[in-house]
Parts: C-alpha cells; structure tokens; sequence
C-alpha cells in the first residue's frame, strides 16, 4: 500500500505523560499536514510542512505540542505532558508538488488515536 | 478566518433516492473547494474539487457538486444513491487559492437504507 501510514494507530496514556505520533506520507509528495479531529467534529488543522521547512501552525498547536519533519520525509507530532482535552484522533495528510497556484489536494492517513486517561 | 457549515447532520435516504448535501463557506475571497467522504472503519478520501473553471465538478463513483459562488456554496449531489454511500461527507475549503490550511465542516452522516 503507497498511501499515508500512521503509526501508532491507537495511543493510550495517562494524564501528564508525553506522546509521539509519526506520520511518513506518500512517496514524493513534498507537503505533510497535521490535523486534528475530535468525535463529531471535521479535522481541525494543526500545522503544515513544506519539506523540511514548518511553514504555518495553527493557534491550537500549544506550546506542548510540537512537529518535526527532519529530512523532508517523515514526520513526527509529539505532545507533552499531556491532558484530557488531547483525546482527539490526530490525522497526517500529504500532498505532491504543486501544478500550479493552491492546485493540490490532500491525501489523508488512517490516523492516531489518542486516549488520555 | 475562513468557516465551513454543514447543516444537515444526519441524513436518511432510502436507495435510488437522491441526494443533495449543504456547505457553505464564508470568506471573501478565492477558494478552493472540497468535499472528502470517510467509509466505516476507513480513512478520509477525496470525492471532488473545485479550484477554478466549470462550477459543476464531477468526481468518483457519480457524485458531483456546483460552486455557486453568489451563494457561497459548494452542494453536493448524487441522482441515485446506494448502499455501499452511507458514510460521513466533508465539505473542505481552503482560502485565498491556497490548499494548505483547509477548514472543514462538521459533517454529514449519510445512511442509506437497502
């Protein structure tokens, strides 16, 4: 399967404890997305990559969360010490080099669960 | 900032029933537009776009949608839907021509009864 993969798929763990989630998208495309979704509502954007480069974060990317996508390839989302309110399913899309202004669409992963107890 | 509205939430069809789901969109300015659909137990897929052109976009398994840009609305149709749609449907836009940072809807929850 080339599609995005997420690893793990399902996270538990205790209040307070740090998390880490990685995401390698399709091969080729050069731009990672994160987003975030919680029961009932569509994906909440998180932060994008344009290979290495983290080229915008949203405002609900807290300080303890942070992303990183080291050699333009895979990318790792790491949560610290977390809380109840990060249960929430966190998606990675990616998507290939542009063919002209905003012509690119996103192809999502099957996503990580993240139960915080 | 950009906002998304999906109003219906949950919808009930029987099958060949057709189908039209809502989304509107405020933002003033360009927009690329897109409705994802999530199976059971399945990631999201893209059903269609729109970024410019032809206002009425065709995508998989015959389901189509219209900008209608006075409206702010980006509907998506089916004629005869089946079984196998039932689902969750997402309307996405992303703003000023750009497909980075989408917002998206609520969702549909479309059930289809056999």
């Amino acid at each position: 399967d080339t599609g995005v993969s997420q690893n793990p798929r399902h996270k538990i763990t205790k209040r307070g404890q740090n998390v880490t989630f990685r995401c390698d998208p399709i091969s080729e495309h050069n731009r990672l997305y994160w987003y975030r979704q919680t029961l009932g509502q569509g994906p909440e954007f998180l932060t994008y990559f344009q290979n290495e480069a983290q080229l915008e974060k949203s405002r609900l990317l807290s300080d303890r969360f942070s992303a990183e996508r080291p050699k333009g390839s895979f990318s790792t989302l790491e949560i610290q010490r977390t809380e109840q309110g990060d249960s929430a399913m966190y998606l990675c899309a990616s998507s290939p080099p542009s063919r002209g202004q905003g012509t690119y669409e996103q192809y999502f992963g099957p996503g990580t669960r993240l139960t915080v107890t | 900032a950009q906002s998304v509205s999906q109003h219906n939430h949950h919808v009930i069809l029987s099958e060949a029933a057709s189908l039209e789901l809502g989304c509107n969109y405020s933002y003033g300015g360009t927009v690329n537009l897109f409705w994802y659909v999530q199976y059971p137990g399945q990631h999201l897929q893209l059903l269609l776009k729109y970024f410019s052109g032809d206002p009425l976009v065709k995508g998989i398994k015959g389901f189509e949608a219209e900008f209608i840009k006075s409206k702010f609305s980006f509907n998506l149709r089916k004629p005869s839907v089946q079984w196998s749609d039932t689902a969750e449907y997402f309307c996405a836009v992303g703003a000023d021509g750009s497909a980075r940072q989408l917002t998206f809807g609520s969702g549909t929850q479309l059930t289809v009864l056999p």
